[in-house]
């Protein structure tokens, strides 16, 4: 079984939707992360959290938002959804020491 | 501004070649990692070298950090194309608790 999962894998909604994507992780890490990775730009931070009670915004949160519901289950939540959050979407856990994340397999979402 | 510069951006070589990613920075790292992506996955960690000068072997692949921990170089020889995929490296700059900072790839295509 995957360490890292996502659903759904892919989604297609429109202009103006919310929309939810889930994380799950059996590795019991702490930490777990959120990128939107786009061709060409790479992976780039949306939100991060160390544990429950710890979220921190990373460099292109505008237009999402979390939820960190156990040590295990991370979401992100799109509220508005424009054509521009077209991406692949990543879920990482991540450990110390040194720091080392694990990637679950990404939602494809697509935003008409 | 990118923290972690990747270059080539792509590369495309016959079966057998040798080659070299590079990943630059005028910043110190205490850690950097290489990821493997392949189309439809999330990145899966390579290897993580810490020691300024390392030089770490995973078969057919040689990764070293620089001496001033602000750059890394990914070697392959003798490229199949099982080595087909996005290289990824990124670094922890120590300071940012939890935080990765990821370079934007090289995408490789190994023909048969």
């Amino acid at each position: 079984d995957a360490d890292v999962t996502q659903t759904p894998r892919n989604r297609i909604t429109k202009t103006g939707k919310r929309i939810m994507l889930e994380c799950s992780q059996t590795k019991g890490h702490d930490r777990m992360y959120w990128y939107r990775q786009d061709p060409g730009l790479g992976l780039r931070l949306i939100y991060y959290s160390f544990d429950v009670k710890d979220i921190n915004k990373g460099e292109i949160s505008d237009g999402y938002s979390v939820s960190r519901q156990a040590q295990a289950k991370f979401s992100l939540s799109l509220e508005s959804a424009i054509p521009n959050q077209t991406a692949l979407y990543f879920c990482a856990t991540g450990k110390e020491g040194p720091e080392t994340q694990y990637f679950g397999p990404g939602t494809r979402l697509l935003v008409l | 501004t990118q923290l972690l510069e990747q270059s080539p951006q792509f590369l495309s070589i016959q079966e057998g070649e040798n080659l070299t990613v590079y990943c630059n920075s005028s910043s110190v790292f205490s850690s950097l990692q290489w990821y493997r992506q392949e189309p439809g996955e999330g990145p899966v960690l390579l290897v993580t070298v810490v020691t300024g000068g390392e030089v770490k072997k995973l078969k057919r692949l040689t990764f070293q950090f620089g001496d001033a921990r602000k750059d890394s170089s990914l070697h392959i020889t003798a490229a199949q194309p099982g080595d087909t995929g996005l290289y990824l490296c990124a670094g922890d700059r120590g300071s940012t608790l939890g935080r990765l900072y990821f370079g934007r790839g090289t995408q490789l295509t190994v023909w048969p």
